[in-house]
């Protein structure tokens, strides 16, 4: 990846459970974006979170950003099996909104 | 509401042929996105344009080029296509014009396979 990690790669929890991902990046950044893929499909936008910002919630998710530590988390609460996809962070670093992804973290939720 | 419109949605070429993708952004949206996502990859960012100028260029192959159009549309041609090109293509939009901190819309993408 040009950008960085995801942490973890894969993680597999039952329904109900807490989903935690992390993810790093080497620049600086203008905003970090959260977006979910399903398999093989289009990739949907979950959050923003502007470099300013150091917390964010939408529904059962929970962001984080530390520009100090350049990394960002991803918190699923309360995870359903609908949730199962794969997860990417992306951050935007000019003015023309270019997103760098990393690498992704493929969250499997068994019912 | 409507999407980020992208045809085809699969693609089948032989080394060697040329492929043209093509992207439909959402209604008033200014800039275009085009991203390659490999096998288990991330996307990777190849090319913008904001109201039909490039504004950005990133991992593009020479043999690629694109446009963006009087009514915003964008198109992706690809040519002397490799069996390494095979990827699945997204298109995106934002209405960048709006501000920096603006998210992008994706297509559904193009499933482009090359024997």
């Amino acid at each position: 990846s040009q950008q960085g990690e995801e942490d973890p790669q894969a993680l597999s929890i039952q329904e109900g459970e807490n989903a935690t991902m992390n993810c790093s990046y080497k620049t600086s950044i203008n905003n970090l974006q959260w977006y979910r893929q399903n398999s093989g499909r289009g990739l949907v936008h979950l959050i923003l979170i502007r470099s300013n910002e150091r917390e964010k919630h939408s529904g059962r998710l929970r962001v984080t950003l530390d520009t100090s530590k350049k990394s960002s988390s991803l918190l699923i609460t309360a995870s359903r099996a609908a949730d199962t996809a794969s997860y990417f962070c992306a951050t935007t670093g000019t003015s023309y909104g270019k997103l760098t992804f990393g690498q992704g973290t493929i969250l499997t939720v068994h019912p | 509401a409507a999407g980020v419109i992208q045809s085809p949605r699969h693609l089948i070429k032989e080394k060697r042929e040329t492929a043209t993708l093509k992207c439909y952004p959402i209604p008033r949206h200014d800039t275009v996105y085009w991203y390659q996502q490999g096998p288990g990859q991330d996307p990777q960012f190849l090319i913008s344009f904001y109201e039909k100028m490039q504004s950005d260029k990133g991992s593009i192959p020479d043999r690629f080029s694109a446009q963006q159009f009087s009514d915003y549309h964008s198109e992706l041609n690809m040519s002397s296509l490799e069996l390494g090109d095979s990827a699945l293509y997204f298109c995106a939009s934002s209405p960048l014009g709006a501000g920096a901190d603006t998210e992008a819309f994706f297509g559904q993408g193009t499933r482009l396979t090359v024997v």
